[in-house]
């Protein structure tokens, strides 16, 4: 069973950084794009970052680019976001997200709470 | 950019829904798939996946939801509404890294 999970959200002072991971099984992890997609409170949904299968491209949304990094340990099957210099417009739920190698996120994990408030 | 509409859909059970996304670039590429997905996000939970390359139903997702359409304008539409499809449908495109999603549609049941 593929499985997704998400760890390391919390409350983060502006200014502050936060790492997100994403604990993988159930599929060939080295073999697949993924992806971190947010939802602010209330909102619709965002793609903040994705990753190739060996991590040689890195895509980012313009309003998080030289503050995010996107990174994988493939050995661990784990995906991660570092996230510096946090703005409150960050806060969101944060969603880990598998593609199914037809670009299309087809297992999401459930969400990781991110709230950057002083 | 991605255009849903309409934002709001209120449908009465057992009755047809349709859903517009147009984006502002083709979506074609040129190995003949269209880069569109649609998702829904019920209530509470994370979004899943309905539609992949505007047309292929995801695993598990039953056959009252069909997706269709070409370039830079698609829709998604469900045969006959039931109140466990409550929730905001999302398009997205997956033809450029990183992907982007429509504003979302409402389907509420009268």
């Amino acid at each position: 069973e593929v499985q997704v999970v998400e760890s390391g959200g919390g409350l983060v002072q502006p200014g502050g950084s936060l790492r997100l991971s994403c604990a993988t099984s159930g599929f060939t992890f080295s073999n697949i794009w993924m992806g971190w997609v947010r939802q602010a409170p209330g909102k619709g949904l965002e793609c903040v970052a994705m990753m190739n299968e060996d991590g040689t491209q890195k895509y980012y949304v313009d309003s998080v680019k030289g503050r995010f990094t996107i990174s994988r340990d493939n050995a661990k099957n784990s995906l991660y976001l570092q996230m510096n210099t946090l703005r409150a417009e960050d806060t969101a739920v944060y969603y880990c997200a598998k593609d199914n190698r037809y670009a299309a996120f087809d297992r999401w994990g459930q969400g990781t709470v991110v709230t950057v408030s002083s | 950019v991605m255009t849903q509409s309409p934002l709001s859909l209120p449908v009465t059970p057992g009755e047809p829904a349709s859903i517009s996304c147009r984006s502002s670039q083709s979506l074609l590429q040129s190995n003949g798939y269209n880069y569109l997905d649609w998702y829904l996000q019920k209530p509470g939970q994370s979004p899943q996946l309905l539609i992949y390359l505007s047309s292929n139903r995801a695993s598990g997702v039953p056959d009252r939801f069909s997706g269709s359409g070409s370039g830079t304008d698609f829709t998604l539409k469900i045969s006959r509404v039931e109140a466990e499809d409550v929730g905001v449908f999302y398009c997205m495109q997956s033809l450029q890294a990183p992907f982007t999603f429509g504003q979302g549609t409402r389907l509420e049941i009268k």
